[in-house]
């Protein structure tokens, strides 16, 4: 099952124009992740945010994570073509000792760039 | 360096066969993890493996199975092929099996499952 929800489930915009994708999950978490998948290939990973954080920049990447609403945001400001793909965010609910090394991960969002 | 290596990347079965994919994760990376991803859908976890040991199983069928060779290689076998098995597969590798947190996936390009 999945951890949450991305919201938009897809995304259409111009080159130069700011995209923002959220995330909702239902669990405590250690820390939240996204990656980058283009058309159905493997994930790259682009950033972790730890549950004690509440903002982190990579780039053109802004992630914000607010574990009391149980959100994250992720913004790519001035967008390109090449950013054209799907983004998932993935959290760590691992709780204890014991790691499973489980990501839940959401459904996505389908981001296009026009150039 | 070579990232994580999946195969095959495409293969066509038909119902109640069973498959084989393999995985190759980064050199020194002792963990190995699979996800199976259902077109539309993001990727829903299968297993973990670190040191050869299974470390965690996700909410799948025992037709799954897995296993991780002593140069940490990994093989996920489905037998009795179902249509809804029908995905792709990702392999993910990461150096160590820490406490408390899971940490940056590396995954391979995947193996793409199609039963008819």
């Amino acid at each position: 099952s999945q951890q949450g929800e991305e919201d938009p489930q897809a995304l259409s915009i111009q080159e130069g124009e700011n995209a923002t994708m959220n995330c909702s999950y239902k669990t405590s978490i250690n820390n939240l992740q996204w990656y980058r998948q283009n058309s159905g290939r493997g994930l790259v990973h682009l950033i972790l945010i730890r549950s004690n954080e509440r903002e982190k920049h990579s780039g053109r990447l802004r992630v914000t994570l607010d574990t009391s609403k149980k959100s994250s945001s992720l913004l790519i400001t001035a967008s390109r073509a090449a950013d054209t793909a799907s983004y998932f965010c993935a959290t760590d609910a691992t709780h204890g000792s014991s790691n499973t090394g489980k990501l839940i991960f959401g459904q996505g969002t389908t981001l296009q760039v026009k150039p | 360096d070579a990232g994580v290596t999946q195969s095959p990347t495409h293969l066509i079965k038909t119902r109640g066969q069973q498959v084989t994919l393999r995985c190759s994760p980064i050199s020194g990376h002792k963990s190995v993890s699979w996800y199976q991803q259902v077109l539309g859908q993001g990727p829903q976890f299968i297993f973990q493996y670190y040191e050869k040991e299974e470390r965690g199983r996700g909410n799948f069928p025992d037709r799954f199975s897995a296993r991780q060779f002593p140069n940490y290689s990994s093989e996920l076998n489905v037998n009795a092929l179902l249509l809804g098995d029908s995905a792709l597969y990702l392999c993910a590798s990461r150096w160590g099996f820490g406490t408390g947190e899971t940490g940056e996936l590396f995954f391979g390009e995947g193996s793409r499952l199609t039963v008819l």
